[in-house]
C-alpha cells in the first residue's frame, strides 16, 4: 500500500542553525501539507502546496519556513534559522484532490529538537 | 476561528470494555469531522469520517455519530483490544472562512489498553 515517508525521524540541531526535513508524498498526490505538534500540544497546520506554489499558510509559517518541490518525488520543509521553540513533531501529508471531504494521507513524522 | 476540543488523557481500560473519547468543535463553516489514528512508530491514518449531521462514520468497530446541535463528533467502540492502543485525534476540515480544506485537529487522546 502506498505511503508517506518522511527523512529523518529524528533531527537535533542547534538553534540558529538550518534545518531541511524531507517527505515523499504518494505517487499519484497532488496536493501536500506541512503540520507540526509542539510536545502535549495539537496538531497545527503549517501550510498547504499545489501546483508548485503555496496554497495557504498559517500564522506560524512565517519568513523563516519555506517549502520546495525540487523533484518530481520530495517535497521539503526549510526552516531557516531555527529556535527553541521550533523543536515538534512534524508531519508531511499529501492527497489525491482538495476538498473538506478527502482524505489526506500522513507520514510518520520528524522529531525535530533544537538545542 | 475553528477549533476542536477533545478529552485529556489517557484513558487506560482491559480489554472489552466500553470506550468512549469526547470531542466538540466549533467552525465557522458546515465542517467535515473526522477521527485518525497514530499507533506507535507510524503517522496519522484515518480511522472514521462524517461529512454532514446525523451521519454515522464507521471502521475496525469504531463509531462517530456528527451531532450538529451539541456541535460533537464522540468515537465509541463497544469491546477495545490490546491493538487498538493508540493516539486518537479527532480533526474538522471547514470550507467556510476561506480555508483551502486544512484539517484542524484536537490535542490528541492517548488510549491504552491492557490484557
Amino acid at each position: 500500500e502506498p505511503e508517506v515517508t518522511q527523512t529523518p525521524s529524528h533531527q537535533v540541531t542547534q538553534m540558529g542553525q538550518e534545518v531541511i526535513l524531507r517527505c515523499v508524498p504518494i505517487s499519484n498526490h497532488l496536493y501536500f501539507y506541512w503540520y507540526r505538534q509542539i510536545l502535549g500540544q495539537k496538531v497545527e497546520f503549517l501550510v498547504s502546496f499545489y501546483n508548485n506554489e503555496i496554497s495557504e499558510k498559517s500564522e506560524i509559517f512565517d519568513d523563516q519556513f519555506s517549502v520546495e518541490r525540487p523533484d518530481g518525488s520530495n517535497f521539503t520543509l526549510k526552516i531557516r534559522s531555527t529556535k527553541l521553540e521550533d523543536s515538534a513533531m512534524y508531519f508531511c501529508a499529501s492527497s489525491v484532490d482538495r476538498g473538506q471531504y478527502n482524505e489526506q494521507f500522513f507520514g510518520p513524522g520528524t522529531r525535530l529538537t533544537v538545542l | 476561528g475553528d477549533s476542536v476540543t477533545q478529552m485529556e488523557g489517557p484513558v487506560t481500560l482491559s480489554e472489552e470494555a466500553f470506550l468512549t473519547i469526547n470531542c466538540t468543535y466549533t467552525a465557522t463553516g458546515y465542517p467535515s469531522l473526522f477521527w485518525y489514528v497514530q499507533y506507535p512508530g507510524e503517522g496519522l491514518q484515518l480511522l472514521l469520517k462524517a461529512t454532514k449531521a446525523d451521519d454515522k462514520g464507521s471502521n475496525k468497530g469504531f463509531e462517530a455519530t456528527y451531532r450538529k446541535e451539541t456541535t460533537s463528533f464522540h468515537l465509541e467502540k463497544g469491546s477495545v483490544q490490546v491493538s487498538d492502543s493508540a493516539v486518537y485525534f479527532c480533526a474538522l476540515s471547514d470550507p467556510g472562512g476561506g480555508s483551502n480544506y486544512k484539517l484542524t485537529f484536537g490535542k490528541g487522546t492517548l488510549l491504552t489498553v491492557n490484557p
